[in-house]
């Protein structure tokens, strides 16, 4: 496995959204599922989704109702995940992670992180 | 969902001594839990998985046990790279949930 690639910081205002890239191996992007997880100030990890990148399902989390978009770019080895509707409380640091599990799993190899800051 | 709770949330503890850290499932969760390593600036790193499972590059000072609702992490003999956050994870059913972390420190 190789570690996965983020985009960068952004600003964002209330009630627009953002769109975080995570690439992984080109070789082998099928083989790998990949979940996000985002970590805000002073609170715990908080899964948000993953995407089965060898055939694109995707499961969110409740928590996030319709607000989380998750898909991929095959030819690019990327996977996206789209935050809409943002408010303040978004503010946190996204992270996408890899493992060669398909559904419930363990989080092999983390990404560097994005941090998104929501703020007018 | 299920609930991960770690005690304690903070642990002071000399180089050299041993650490054991604690996490709690709100219902069972088999074996299907996993720690991670994070320190100040960095993304978390997977430790252990499958409650007791290094994974590739922990180094053999840690262990995990457990299985159900109780499972332990124990760092040997603590080294001066140890001291970070540590958390859980159980992955025994959607959504995936993470404890709040136990921070160790150098006493």
């Amino acid at each position: 496995q190789v570690r996965p690639v983020q985009s960068g910081a952004e600003v964002k205002k209330p009630g627009a959204s953002v769109k975080i890239s995570c690439e992984t191996s080109a070789n082998t992007f099928t083989n790998y599922a990949v979940h996000w997880v985002r970590q805000a100030p002073g609170q715990r990890l908080e899964w948000m989704g993953w995407m089965n990148t060898g055939n694109g399902d995707t499961r969110s989390s409740q928590n996030f109702t319709d607000r989380v978009t998750i898909t991929r770019d095959t030819s690019a080895s990327t996977v996206y995940m789209e935050l809409s509707s943002l408010r303040s409380e978004d503010t946190a640091v996204y992270y996408c992670a890899s493992t060669v599990f398909f559904g419930q799993s363990r989080l092999d190899l983390w990404g560097p992180g994005t941090l998104i800051t929501v703020s007018s | 969902e299920i609930v991960m709770t770690q005690s304690p949330d903070t642990l002071s503890v000399s180089p050299g001594e041993r650490a054991t850290l604690s996490c709690r499932a709100s219902q069972s969760v088999s074996s299907n839990l996993a720690w991670y390593q994070q320190k100040p600036g960095q993304a978390p790193r997977l430790l252990i998985y499958s409650a007791s499972i290094r994974a590739t590059g922990s180094p053999a000072r840690f262990s995990g046990s457990g299985s159900g609702t109780e499972f332990t992490l124990t760092i040997s003999s603590l080294q001066s790279e140890d001291f970070a956050v540590y958390f859980c994870q159980q992955y025994n059913d959607w959504p995936l949930t993470f404890g709040q972390g136990t921070r160790l420190e150098i006493k």
